[in-house]
């Protein structure tokens, strides 16, 4: 069975930069393409972007200035990175795979962590 | 593209059937994703590519629709099934989420 979770920091200060990690178990990172996708209540879900392990990413427009996302594949993980964050970007951040087999959608889904954007 | 859900919001009672339509703001392949979430929860896919039930989910969910209308139903609720669902397209970049519709038993 495939599952994701989510780890990092809960809170972080305004202008600095939101890190979350993804590790991913019974599937191999370099399969598939791997997401990120953000739950706050002023706008629902929001996909932020995806990788593919060889490094080909895709970004949000949106997000896309302050937004990066890598992968570690000795470690079977992929990474977010949020640049210059605000209140706004207070959400529960998910990562998701995005199996391409057929069609296209997020068939695996971490939990989710909450991350608050405060001073 | 943009995702229209509606209704936002529903109460239903065990055994009814539920219909959530979502509209998308230009026409779609079919790249249309249906998605139950609960809260603490991960999201959790019940149907892909329009009409496709997801392995392991109940045949109560069902999807159809093309273009830009697309209709997700639930035949014979159960108290379980409880939560937000979400359309989400696939067909082209940035992939998109409707607003959600909140189902209350």
């Amino acid at each position: 069975q495939v599952h994701l979770e989510e780890s990092g920091p809960g809170l972080v200060k305004p202008s600095e930069t939101l890190s979350l990690t993804c590790t991913v178990s019974g599937a191999s990172i370099t399969s598939h393409y791997w997401s990120w996708i953000r739950l706050s209540p002023g706008k629902g879900l929001e996909w932020i972007g995806y990788l593919y392990y060889s490094g080909v990413t895709d970004y949000n427009p949106s997000l896309k200035s302050r937004v990066t996302i890598s992968v570690d594949t000795s470690k079977n993980q992929f990474s977010l990175n949020l640049d210059s964050v605000t209140a706004a970007d207070t959400a529960v951040y998910y990562c998701a795979r995005l199996n391409y087999v057929g069609s296209l959608r997020f068939d695996y889904w971490g939990q989710g962590t909450l991350v608050t954007v405060s001073s | 593209i943009q995702m229209t859900q509606s209704p936002s919001s529903l109460s239903a009672s065990v055994g009814d059937r539920v219909t959530i339509t979502c509209q998308a703001s230009q026409a779609i392949t079919n790249y249309l994703n249906w998605y139950q979430q609960t809260p603490g929860r991960a999201p959790r896919l019940l149907v892909y590519h329009a009409s496709n039930l997801e392995t392991g989910v109940p045949s109560r969910f069902s999807g159809g629709g093309s273009g830009t209308q697309f209709t997700f139903t639930i035949s014979g609720l159960q108290p379980e099934d409880f939560g937000t669902y979400y359309c989400q397209q696939c067909e082209s970049l940035p992939y998109t989420f409707g607003q959600g519709t909140k189902v209350e038993i």
